[in-house]
């Protein structure tokens, strides 16, 4: 049972590039999730989805794109990735939004320079 | 606007020695409160999750207490050891939609021999 899997675990772009951060869960949860996490602040929502098919905006949305083509993976998509998309990304799942246990990923270092 | 407020940002104590969080929120409506232990360069662990009736909650040496009434929380650290040394955020659930998690900023907790 691996939980849930965030590949890459470190990625350098440069200014303009587009990339996948790859998120996948074995556990058979409905719910999944985005994050970025930035120095001094919390977590923030970027995209959400409660089911395959079906996909939502968060809090930080702009410049992200998500997909749910199957329960078990959730990728995100930088487009046109900016030096403002400097973060470190969590994917996280649980069985029911606000689930009572919430599984996240190990994340992902993403530099744009 | 839904915040979660947490202190002090950042803590250094001893070995053995026992030290408490404190977490303040604004958020309405409530759900729950979550405490997660995150280690440096990893992603978030749920250590407890406390509805409005609860007021207490333990896992191992971690003790979190909730007050609903003036909207805080604490995390209670016994005989701190050297693996506690982590980033401890404050969660908490506002109800309804998807039930969105507003995350605090996390205390930096550091505990040296």
């Amino acid at each position: 049972n691996a939980g849930v899997t965030q590949t890459p675990k470190f990625q350098v772009l440069k200014t303009g590039q587009s990339m996948t951060l790859q998120c996948a869960q074995d556990m058979n949860h409905e719910y999944m999730s985005w994050y970025r996490q930035d120095p001094g602040m919390g977590l923030r929502l970027i995209h959400y989805s409660v089911g395959a098919g079906i996909t939502d905006q968060g809090e930080v949305p702009n410049g992200y794109n998500v997909s749910r083509s199957t329960t078990e993976d959730f990728p995100l998509r930088l487009l046109s990735a900016a030096p403002s998309q400097t973060s470190v990304y969590f994917c996280a799942s649980s069985r029911t939004p606000g689930g009572n246990t919430i599984y996240f990923g190990e994340g992902s270092w993403l530099t744009v320079v | 606007k839904n915040q979660v407020e947490q202190s002090p940002q950042s803590l250094i104590i001893l070995e053995g020695k026992n030290c408490t969080l404190q977490c303040n929120y604004t958020v309405s409506p409530f759900s729950n409160l979550r405490w997660y232990k995150q280690d440096t360069g990893r992603g978030p662990v749920s250590l407890t999750i406390m509805t409005f009736s609860e007021n207490t909650k333990s896992n191992g040496r971690y003790t979190a207490t909730l007050d609903a009434d003036t909207k805080q929380s604490s995390l209670h650290i016994t005989a701190s050891q050297l693996s506690d040394s982590a980033s401890y955020i404050c969660v908490v659930s506002e109800l309804g939609g998807y039930n969105k998690l507003i995350f605090g900023a996390g205390t930096r907790l550091a505990v040296h021999p």
